[in-house]
């Protein structure tokens, strides 16, 4: 069946640093792929998605390539802040289903 | 801005008592999940529930769970029997129209002892 795998956290960075969260899947077809964020104390929230390989999904400075080729869909951002910090869940959607697979979550912690 | 509400934030119960979590979905979403996390595991899904009827549910959404969308604005997640493993942080969810723009609550953390 469908799956997704991140890497593991907690990622701590210090403010203004690079970001890359790995995300892969497995599953037949082409999915939709997301990143959902989760900030403490509230429910997830979309943050970007991809329906078809190489798009590219942007939003508040992240941005995520859908790669076919590597069944890949890492976040990244350029610069973080402190208010980044949260926990990162990547998703994907198969056509098939009315269900989003997710993967375990990253927690990242950026420091000032 | 509109959001799913959860309620409560945490229950603890005894195990073998049935519990009943509660969501308050965005009054003119049509399609209700919910999902659940194990601490350090992935977030699964249990069920999805449209036009109130289940459209889809998980192996993990077996005869000791139910759902209901009781009075138009609730939507429950019932568990008749808790055991240790249902121990977990359950997220409610609700869409317009699709799977694909979901809108979380915040979760309650459920404890089985």
């Amino acid at each position: 069946g469908d799956s997704v795998t991140q890497m593991e956290g907690p990622v701590t960075l210090s403010e203004e640093a690079f970001l890359t969260i790995n995300c892969t899947y497995t599953a037949t077809g082409y999915p939709s792929l997301f990143w959902y964020v989760q900030y403490p104390g509230e429910g997830l929230q979309l943050l970007l998605k991809a329906t078809k390989a190489d798009d590219k999904g942007s939003n508040k400075g992240f941005e995520a390539t859908y790669r076919k080729e590597t069944t890949s869909f890492h976040l990244e951002k350029g610069s973080v802040q402190v208010s980044d910090s949260a926990v990162y869940f990547c998703a994907l959607h198969h056509n098939a289903g009315n269900m989003l697979t997710f993967g375990g979550g990253t927690r990242l912690m950026v420091k000032p | 801005e509109p959001e799913v509400t959860q309620t409560p934030s945490h229950q603890v119960t005894q195990m073998g008592q049935e519990v009943i979590l509660r969501c308050v979905p965005i009054s003119n979403h049509l399609y209700f999940y919910w999902y659940r996390q194990i601490l350090g595991q992935k977030v699964e899904f249990l069920v999805s529930f449209y036009n109130n009827e289940i459209s889809e549910k998980s192996e993990i959404f077996d005869d000791q769970f139910s759902v209901e969308r009781p009075d138009g604005s609730n939507f429950t997640l019932k568990i008749r029997s808790t055991k240790l493993e249902d121990s977990a942080m359950y997220f409610c969810a609700s869409s317009e129209d699709s799977v694909e723009k979901l809108f979380f609550g915040s979760g309650t953390q459920l404890s089985v002892l």
